[in-house]
């Protein structure tokens, strides 16, 4: 199907074990982001990527980690995870033609 | 650090009833979007923005992009009980990279029959 997919869509995971969420999406759009979404901050761009093998910072990033080896896909990884990093996880992605960002259907992660 | 205050944090309002938030910052921004998300999913484009003084609708659905390019307000009349769920507005700072956005805290609409 085409659009844009996160897996899992619910994860628990122990402090400081290493996860990896996957966002995959069937555009070939060029940018690609992670957001988290808590409560009374709404979404804080972690990171996001321009094109495959380029990726930048965003607001939040301390403690994650991202790739793009390939266009569709686009990985953020918690090397270390803690409980502060318990949130929804939303990939988006977009073209260049403008800035309308579609997401994906987010990935709750609980970190024990 | 979050630069849009979004207001007002929830509505609770009877259907029929007519909607209106807004998003205000400091900062100038080129573009505004509104997204609506329903529980479990992600955020959904309702409508973009993109030159100053602009007025855009979509169906029910009204927003304007402040022509001092720090504000945008999104308005919905005639409430439905579909129309549950919270409204985000999101902006990309003149200067900051493509696609790049802020986002507000989110207003929490609930509609009563």
């Amino acid at each position: 199907d085409a659009g844009i997919t996160q897996s899992p869509r619910y994860k628990i995971t122990e402090t400081g074990r290493q996860v990896t969420l996957m966002c995959h999406q069937t555009w070939s759009h060029s940018y690609m982001f992670w957001y988290r979404q808590d409560l009374g901050h709404g979404l804080r761009l972690i990171y996001y990527s321009a094109a495959a093998d380029i990726t930048d910072k965003g607001e939040v990033p301390d403690g994650y980690v991202v790739s793009r080896s390939k266009t569709e896909n686009f990985p953020l990884t918690l090397e270390s995870a803690t409980r502060s990093q318990t949130s929804v996880y939303f990939c988006a992605s977009t073209d260049r033609a403008d800035t309308e960002a579609f997401f994906g259907q987010g990935t709750r992660l609980t970190v024990v | 650090g979050q630069q849009l205050n979004q207001s007002p944090q929830s509505m609770f309002i009877q259907e029929g009833e007519d909607v209106s938030m807004n998003c205000t910052s400091s900062s100038i921004f080129n573009t505004w979007l509104w997204y609506k998300q329903e529980p479990g999913e992600g955020p959904v484009l309702l409508i973009a923005l993109y030159k100053a003084g602009e007025l855009t609708s979509n169906g029910r659905l009204t927003a304007q992009f402040g022509i001092t390019r720090k504000d945008s307000f999104l308005n919905i009349s005639a409430s439905i009980p579909s129309d549950v769920g919270i409204y985000f507005c999101a902006g990309q700072l003149i200067g900051s990279s493509w696609g790049k956005l802020q986002f507000g805290a989110g207003t929490q609409v609930v509609v009563t029959p």
